[in-house]
């Protein structure tokens, strides 16, 4: 059974500019979550979808965005980007039902923003 | 705020010890708690998790202990070895894993 995966897995961008980053979770997992890990913050929860709709959002800017597809998998997108979004972003998949206690990461992407 | 604190940065414990980490929250709202384990430029790997229904959960080397008077969990490997020496987070979140809070982090270090 295939992890969840995510593209790119290295990105270097300007500021200014926008990036999309895609998330593919294991199979049957419909629900999906984007995080952030920076040395200064650590790990914080960006948004969740679940069905094509944003069911839970995190403490960011609008600049931070996404969106779900049919099929589950996720993108999320930052636009007007700044040196501060320079950072792991990890997206994870779930069953989303009673009793699912577990979540599982991808391996990352990580942004450079220059 | 943090909701979710790991007071201890770095452990380091000899090979075939016991290894204790330690996890505090705060909201009282939390019911269920995961330990991942991580390396550098990955993303964290499930190791185990609790409901705030049960006070102990075990898993081969790991046992995760919960106190929900003192808000407080724990995750004991033993024996530790060195494969284990990595980033360790607990999170914690309400009703499901969609949301995670997460600690932190310690830095464990298992010496040979």
């Amino acid at each position: 059974k295939a992890g969840v995966t995510q593209t790119p897995r290295y990105l270097i961008k300007t500021r200014g500019q926008q990036v999309t980053l895609s998330c593919s979770p294991i199979s049957g997992h419909r629900s999906v979550s984007w995080y952030q890990q920076t040395p200064g913050q650590g790990l914080q929860f960006l948004f969740e979808y679940f069905s094509e709709t944003q069911r839970n959002k995190g403490n960011f800017p609008g600049r931070f965005s996404g969106r779900q597809f049919s099929n589950s998998r996720s993108e999320m997108n930052v636009s007007t980007l700044e040196l501060g979004d320079s950072a792991l972003y990890l997206c994870a998949s779930s069953l989303d039902i009673a009793g699912d206690t577990e979540a599982f990461f991808g391996q990352g992407t990580r942004l450079t923003v220059v | 705020d943090q909701q979710v604190k790991q007071n201890s940065p770095s452990l380091s414990v000899q090979e075939g010890r016991i290894s204790i980490l330690n996890c505090d929250y705060t909201n009282s709202m939390f019911d269920y708690f995961l330990w991942y384990k991580k390396y550098p430029a990955e993303g964290p790997t499930f190791l185990i998790s609790i409901s705030s229904i049960k006070d102990k959960n075990e898993d081969g080397r790991f046992t995760v202990f919960l106190n929900k008077s003192a808000k407080h969990l724990s995750l004991h490997i033993v024996p530790s070895q060195p494969g284990d020496s990595a980033v360790y987070f607990c999170a914690a979140s309400r009703g499901s894993a969609r949301q995670l809070t997460f600690g932190s982090g310690t830095q464990l270090t298992v010496l040979p």
